[in-house]
């Protein structure tokens, strides 16, 4: 079965300092990786995906992400983590199926960040 | 480019009733919509996706109909709750997908803001 885990529920990080957000994945064939962001009572915002080509994925607000396929890994990073960057962050993967396809998402990592 | 919208953001209602919620593709055409459910600190169900002009294909345990979804056009998609119950009090999420831009894959879905329905 496809699947995606995000194993923390929380992280805290001071502003300043980088910041990782963890996934794992469980795919058949080349797997379609997404990583969404959510803000309070708002639909999720694209930051980033990786498809093919550099594993080092960069994307919107300065995050980026590394694919890693000998651990099936897709952990968003970020070097300088900022009190806005609070926010649900979500790990995705696409699945393939007949008529189309699908997004499975993780279980959401809140992340904290103090001043 | 790739903005969604949904209509209405927030809305309340009696049990027994029926609520409608848009979603719309505002300045790319969406040949797949997906609709979600999101609980409170939760992650996002996918309830159903629809290809334009096509019926909703729906996931395992969601009632067809009671969650009535249209995909009439390659801009808009329509959730409509039937007789809903407090149970149904949620927030909803559409996304579409669709050829953004030029050279632009149809891989990203692309989200609403949501709507939050509570069911008195």
């Amino acid at each position: 079965a496809q699947s995606v885990a995000q194993p923390e529920d929380q992280v805290n990080v001071a502003e300043g300092n980088p910041l990782t957000v963890k996934c794992t994945y469980s795919v058949s064939g080349n797997p379609y990786l997404f990583w969404y962001v959510q803000y309070p009572n708002r639909g999720l915002q694209f930051l980033l995906k990786y498809i093919t080509g550099d594993n080092l994925v960069k994307g919107s607000y300065g995050f980026e992400a590394e694919f890693n396929k000998s651990q099936t890994s897709f952990h968003l990073k970020k070097p300088s983590a900022l009190v806005s960057d609070s926010a649900l962050y979500f790990c995705a993967v696409r699945t393939s199926d007949t008529g189309g396809f699908k997004t499975i998402f993780g279980a959401g990592t809140r992340l904290f960040v103090k001043a | 480019g790739a903005v969604v919208s949904q209509h209405p953001s927030r809305v309340i209602c009696k049990s027994g009733t029926s609520v409608k919620i848009e979603c719309r593709s505002l300045d790319f055409q969406a040949t797949t919509m997906f609709w979600y459910r999101q609980f409170p600190k939760k992650s996002l169900m996918l309830m159903a996706t629809s290809n334009e002009g096509s019926k909703a294909t729906y996931e395992q345990g969601v009632e067809k109909d009671k969650f009535l979804i249209n995909h009439a056009s390659l801009t808009l998609s329509t959730l409509t709750v039937t007789s809903a119950h407090p149970e149904d009090s949620s927030f909803y999420i559409c996304s579409a997908s669709g050829q953004v831009g030029s050279g632009q894959g149809t891989d990203t879905q692309y989200f609403g803001p949501g709507t939050r329905l509570t069911v008195l």
